[in-house]
């Protein structure tokens, strides 16, 4: 199983809205809505963000939204914040046997 | 407050084993599903290994299968992951995640993860 392929950097000014991208494969991706987002900042354990494409946990800022169209799934950051730096990292259900497959990884730079 | 806190990591030889531990708080343990996933430095994240509530589903990850060995103890709400024949390519942080539940039914992403254990493997 490969991993989900992201960019390796995105960025943005504060205010600004940036989209990540994660491209998958109709055996992950594009046949489950089982995506997930995690933020990791670093030295630190990674955090979920979004589940299920779109879905926000409790207290994970409205400024982060999910959407997914074929095999690519996307993660919207809305007004940028300083905080947002980080790095981000995609996953995806993929089946019974090897449930899960991360992307590689996008590094948020704010500028 | 859920709390995840893993132990057991260390310098080790190529070829020699090691047992990780994870000690959950906060949950009532035995509802949930648990996993493993190590990043190597500098590396993206790696899912590992999957072990049901009750371990009765166990899964691996390919480039792990025959190595590794997941098991958990409801008991002591202690979650393992056993490492044997350690090769260069192990040296990672080891997270070990929680995953979602919604009305008792498994969900397919990490709501809570550990602060991860370094182990590094070199001669």
């Amino acid at each position: 199983q490969s991993a989900l392929t992201q960019p390796a950097s995105v960025s943005g000014s504060p205010g600004q809205s940036i989209t990540i991208s994660c491209t998958g494969t109709s055996s992950d991706v594009g046949i489950y809505k089982f995506v997930s987002w995690y933020q990791q900042h670093p030295g630190k354990a990674p955090k979920l963000m979004i589940y299920e494409i779109t879905k926000r946990p409790s207290g994970v800022s409205s400024r982060f939204s999910g959407s997914k169209s074929g095999n690519t799934a996307s993660l919207t950051i809305s007004g940028l914040q300083a905080e947002d730096e980080a790095e981000y990292y995609c996953c995806s259900y993929a089946g019974s046997s090897t449930p899960y497959v991360f992307g590689s990884g996008t590094k948020v730079t704010v500028l | 407050e859920v709390q995840l806190v893993e132990s057991g990591g260390g310098l080790l030889q190529p070829g020699g084993s090691l047992r990780l531990s994870c000690a959950a708080s906060g949950f009532t343990f035995n509802y949930y599903s648990m996993n493993w996933v190590r990043q190597a430095p500098g590396k993206g994240l790696e899912w590992l290994s999957y072990i049901s509530s009750d371990s009765s589903s166990i899964l691996y990850a390919d480039s792990v299968k025959g190595r590794f060995t997941i098991s958990r103890d409801n008991a002591k709400n202690s979650l393992y992951l056993q490492i044997n024949s350690l090769r260069d390519e192990d040296t990672a942080v080891y997270y070990c995640a929680r995953q979602g539940l919604w009305f008792g039914e498994p969900k397919y992403y990490f709501d809570y993860w550990g602060q991860g254990t370094l182990v590094t493997v070199s001669s």
